[in-house]
């Protein structure tokens, strides 16, 4: 079956501007969470949706929002978009009880100039 | 195509005992190997590394080996304690890019 797909793959922004990122789990997962990656920091979570629900919050301002669609699909926001957001977006995909396998997508690399 | 697998999805010890974690990874250009532990409703943390130039890297209770020419990798701890208990994601890098792939994880229970 197919993986999680994370659209777009790259994108260049500036600064200011505001991005939506997609991802599509693995077909009958229902949990998807997000992570930013980046050289310095490593691998951060930033928000984790169940059932459309906003289940866990990572540390990050409020500039990142998401949200889950009714067949699992998400995407996340990132408004006013400073250079420190350049970064590997990663999603990932899980059955969300529990079961502890979590499925990467490639991610979207955002680039803000 | 997984390229970096960790093929038993759960893991059972008990307390006091070793564990010992799988990885196993495809692609040969991988060269920088780290471990993630992840607990409930919090997202991975970095737990310990280990570059391809050296194949056994220790910290306190956890050691880490590859062995480059099975392009496999494997996590001990010892001794294993309950506060162990967590999912356990091998990631894996190549030179000269900074985008981790990760393995689905491990889910690890130490009993007393």
């Amino acid at each position: 079956k197919a993986g999680v797909t994370q659209t777009p793959r790259y994108l260049i922004k500036t600064r200011g501007q505001q991005v939506t990122l997609s991802c599509s789990p693995i077909s009958g997962h229902r949990s998807v969470s997000w992570y930013q990656q980046t050289p310095g920091q490593g691998l951060q979570f930033l928000f984790e949706y169940f059932s459309e629900t906003q289940r866990n919050k990572g540390n990050f301002p409020g500039r990142f929002s998401g949200r889950q669609f009714s067949n699992s699909r998400s995407e996340m926001n990132v408004s006013t978009l400073e250079l420190g957001d350049s970064a590997l977006y990663l999603c990932a995909s899980s059955m969300g009880v529990d079961t502890g396998e979590l499925f990467f997508g490639e991610g979207s690399r955002l680039t803000v100039l | 195509d997984q390229q970096v697998k960790q093929n038993s999805p759960s893991l059972s010890v008990q307390e006091g005992r070793i564990s010992i974690l799988n990885c196993d990874y495809t692609n040969s250009m991988f060269d920088y190997f780290l471990w993630y532990k992840k607990y409930p409703a919090e997202g991975p943390t970095f737990l310990i590394s280990i570059s391809s130039i050296k194949d056994k890297n220790e910290d306190g209770r956890f050691t880490v080996f590859l062995n480059k020419s099975a392009k496999h990798l494997s996590l001990h701890i010892v001794p294993s304690q309950p506060g162990d208990s967590a999912v356990y994601f091998c990631a894996a890098s190549a030179r000269n890019t900074d985008k981790l792939i990760f393995g689905t994880g491990t889910r690890l229970q130490v009993f007393p």
